[in-house]
């Protein structure tokens, strides 16, 4: 039973474009929603979090933006670079650590 | 300060056989979790760990278990290794101020 689902599975985009990445959850209780950006052969790489208190966090190019109503979340990745090129999970918990990640999404930024 | 570390980073077993993993916390760090990462199912939480004490488990069988020593390095170890145990095993670690988990680099199992 997943409790993060994410979507799109993988996308492409064009270098200088915006990469938009979809989480959505049913547990109304997560209280932590973290970004991590993971390169072959490498473990996953924290990039940002927010928590259901904020609506909006930016940091540098990366953005999430998050609706608790609807309970969903998205990564927004301005100006896209060849160098993001990497698979980005989604993930979310209770304060206790025990961090549901997403499937994971494969975003190529073509030159 | 250094990340977390873990070592072997690459392991080849035969079903059957036992397999002990170790994780090296970054400074400070009193929380160590483990993570399965593997095509089909993803990233799963196996168990998490605080002052020598597993505070959470995930739905994985007695076959997989843990420990945390006084230095707040872990090890985890799996027995009568199947073939669905091949899988990218990952720590991380996490201070008290927050849930902010920083992730090793991995140890890639196959079992044959």
């Amino acid at each position: 039973q997943q409790q993060v689902k994410q979507s799109p599975q993988s996308l492409i985009v064009q270098k200088g474009g915006i990469s938009i990445i979809n989480c959505a959850y049913e547990n109304t209780a997560f209280d932590y929603f973290p970004w991590y950006q993971q390169f072959p052969g490498k473990g996953p790489a924290l990039l940002i979090a927010i928590r259901p208190d904020v609506s909006e966090k930016k940091e540098g190019r990366f953005t999430i933006s998050f609706n608790k109503s609807a309970k969903q979340f998205s990564l927004h990745i301005m100006d896209s670079q060849p160098g993001d090129s990497a698979t980005y999970f989604c993930a979310a918990s209770i304060s206790d650590y025990k961090l549901s990640f997403g499937a994971g999404t494969t975003v190529t930024v073509r030159a | 300060k250094a990340g977390v570390t873990q070592t072997p980073r690459y392991l080849i077993k035969t079903r059957g056989q036992q397999v002990t993993l170790s994780c090296s916390p970054i400074s400070g760090h009193r929380s160590v979790s483990w993570y399965q990462q593997t095509p089909g199912q993803g990233l799963q939480f196996l168990f998490e760990y605080f002052s020598e004490t597993q505070r959470n488990k995930g739905n994985f069988p007695g076959r997989f278990s843990g420990r945390q020593f006084s230095n707040s390095r872990s090890e985890m170890n799996v027995s009568t290794l199947e073939l669905g145990d091949s899988a990218l095993y990952l720590c991380a670690s996490s201070s008290l101020e927050g849930n902010e988990q920083f992730f090793g680099p991995g140890t890639r199992l196959t079992v044959l």
